[in-house]
């Protein structure tokens, strides 16, 4: 079975800073797919960002940056130079080996103060 | 990227009507689609499986005769709730999963902008 953690209900950043979300997994396939996810209060899920267990470099998009460190089961967001439209809840996400279905994390309320 | 549209956006019902939620890939061939149904402040829970010519695969502890899901086709996917509660309203989201492995690998999924249910 797999599992995603997130263990911080609400993150406060001022706009401009950088800010780090954290995630941790469980999963005993030694493939899988780790992703990010941010819902803005319309309800969209948007992508932002995916990790594969093999890939050896940390993702990257744009603003977006994935800490993944693979001994720690850990896959943290970092987002850089905050915006006040980053200002949504965000949602750790896996996918396991022979399952195409996600997993998700109970979600991480970010807000940037201006 | 690719597109999935869901429909309606918005539906309130009367409590023991049925009320059915469209799920389309607008763009690419979904052999399998997904249901989640989300709670206020709450993470999304998969509901469902569905896949293309087949019988959908339930989630533990979901009702399969009151969400009844129709993959009639490689673009569309139903969900009907059947015999509304108000316990049953929430926010249902779909997602598809584009078998072109693009930059998630075989993860590839594009999610649908969700359907918010209220029963009355």
């Amino acid at each position: 079975a797999q599992k995603i953690t997130q263990t911080q209900p609400g993150m406060f950043v001022q706009e401009k800073e950088a800010v780090t979300l954290d995630c941790t997994y469980d999963t005993s396939d030694p493939s899988y797919g780790l992703f990010w996810y941010k819902q803005p209060s319309s309800g969209e899920m948007i992508f932002l960002i995916y990790q594969g267990s093999y890939d050896q470099q940390n993702a990257t998009e744009g603003r977006y940056s994935l800490n993944f460190q693979k001994a720690r089961k850990s896959a943290n967001l970092v987002i850089s130079a905050s915006q006040l439209g980053d200002s949504a809840m965000y949602f750790c996400a896996m996918g396991g080996a022979g399952s195409y279905q996600l997993t998700f994390g109970k979600g991480t309320k970010l807000s940037v103060i201006p | 990227g690719a597109v999935v549209s869901q429909h309606p956006s918005r539906v309130i019902c009367k409590s023991g009507t049925s009320v059915k939620i469209e799920c389309r890939s607008l763009d690419f061939q979904a052999t399998t689609m997904f249901w989640y149904r989300q709670f206020p402040k709450k993470s999304l829970m998969l509901m469902a499986t569905s896949n293309e010519g087949s019988k959908a695969t339930y989630e533990q502890g979901v009702e399969k005769d009151k969400f009844l899901i129709n993959h009639a086709s490689l673009t569309l996917s139903t969900l009907t709730v059947t015999s509304a509660h108000p316990e049953d309203s929430s926010f249902y989201i779909c997602s598809a999963r584009d078998p072109r492995a693009g930059t998630s690998g075989d993860y590839e999924q594009y999610f649908g902008p969700g359907t918010r249910l209220t029963v009355t």
